[in-house]
C-alpha cells in the first residue's frame, strides 16, 4: 500500500464547476500538506501549502487537511479551461530540505468550455 | 527571472547506454533535488544536495545511478548501463534556502529502448 493514494482520475467538469480533489494517506508523521500543479510536458509548481489540520484558502482555491482521518482536500471554485491540469498531493513530516516529499500520483482534471 | 533549467529536455537511449542529465538550479539556491517521475505517477525522490554536499541518496533506485554537484551549483544524475524501467521523466527541484519551497524544472524525458 502507498503511504499516499490519489485517484488518478480523469476527472471532467464543466467551466464554472466547483472541483474536488483528494488525498489519504497513511504516515501520521506528515505535518505540511501541499498541492502541486504540473501541465503536460512541465514540471510541478506549488499551489498551496498548510500545516497541520485546517483550512487556508488563496482565491479560487482552499485546501483542507483532517489529520484525525487521514484526509486532504483541494476545491477549485469558478473553474477555468485553464485550470486543465493534473493535480498532485504532497506531504512531508518536516519543512526542511531533510524532510522528504512524499507525492500522490496526481488526478487529471479537465475543465470543458 | 530564469528558472530551473533541464538538458537535454529528451533523450532516447539503447539499453546498456550511458547517459548524463543536466540541472541548472536558480542562482544561488542553496538544495538541489533529483526526481523520477513515471508514466502516471507522482515524482519520486532520489537524491539531495545541499551546496556541494550530497545529503540524501537513499531514494536511488541501485548503484547504477550517480548524481554530482562538485562546485555547489550545476548536478548531473548520471545513469549508466540503462535499462528500460529507467524510462521516465528525470525532474530537478532547487530551493533557496533549506525552509523553502521546491521550484522544479521542465524535467528530462528519458526513454530507453
Amino acid at each position: 500500500q502507498k503511504e499516499v493514494e490519489q485517484d488518478p482520475g480523469p476527472l471532467s467538469v464543466p467551466e464554472g464547476a466547483i472541483v474536488s480533489l483528494n488525498c489519504t494517506y497513511s504516515n501520521s508523521a506528515f505535518q505540511y500538506f501541499m498541492w502541486y500543479r504540473q501541465y503536460s510536458r512541465k514540471g510541478p509548481e506549488l499551489l498551496m501549502y498548510t500545516y497541520s489540520s485546517g483550512n487556508k484558502e488563496d482565491g479560487r482555491f482552499t485546501a483542507q487537511v483532517d489529520k484525525s482521518s487521514k484526509y486532504i482536500s483541494l476545491f477549485i471554485r469558478d473553474s477555468q479551461p485553464s485550470d486543465s491540469a493534473t493535480y498532485l498531493c504532497a506531504m512531508s513530516p518536516g519543512y526542511s530540505s531533510a524532510s522528504k516529499i512524499i507525492f500522490g500520483s496526481g488526478t487529471r482534471l479537465s475543465i470543458r468550455p | 527571472g530564469a528558472g530551473v533549467s533541464q538538458s537535454p529536455r529528451y533523450k532516447v537511449a539503447k539499453r546498456g547506454q550511458d547517459v548524463a542529465l543536466r540541472c541548472d538550479p536558480i542562482s544561488g539556491h542553496v538544495s538541489l533535488f533529483w526526481y523520477q517521475q513515471a508514466l502516471g505517477q507522482g515524482p519520486e525522490f532520489l537524491t539531495y544536495f545541499q551546496n556541494e554536499a550530497q545529503l540524501d541518496k537513499s531514494g536511488l533506485p541501485s548503484d547504477r545511478f550517480f548524481a554530482e554537484r562538485p562546485e555547489g551549483s550545476v548536478s548531473t544524475l548520471k545513469i549508466q548501463r540503462t535499462q528500460q524501467e529507467d524510462s521516465a521523466v528525470y525532474l530537478c527541484a532547487s530551493t533557496r534556502t533549506s525552509q523553502e519551497t521546491q521550484y522544479f524544472g521542465p524535467g528530462t524525458r528519458l526513454l530507453v529502448l
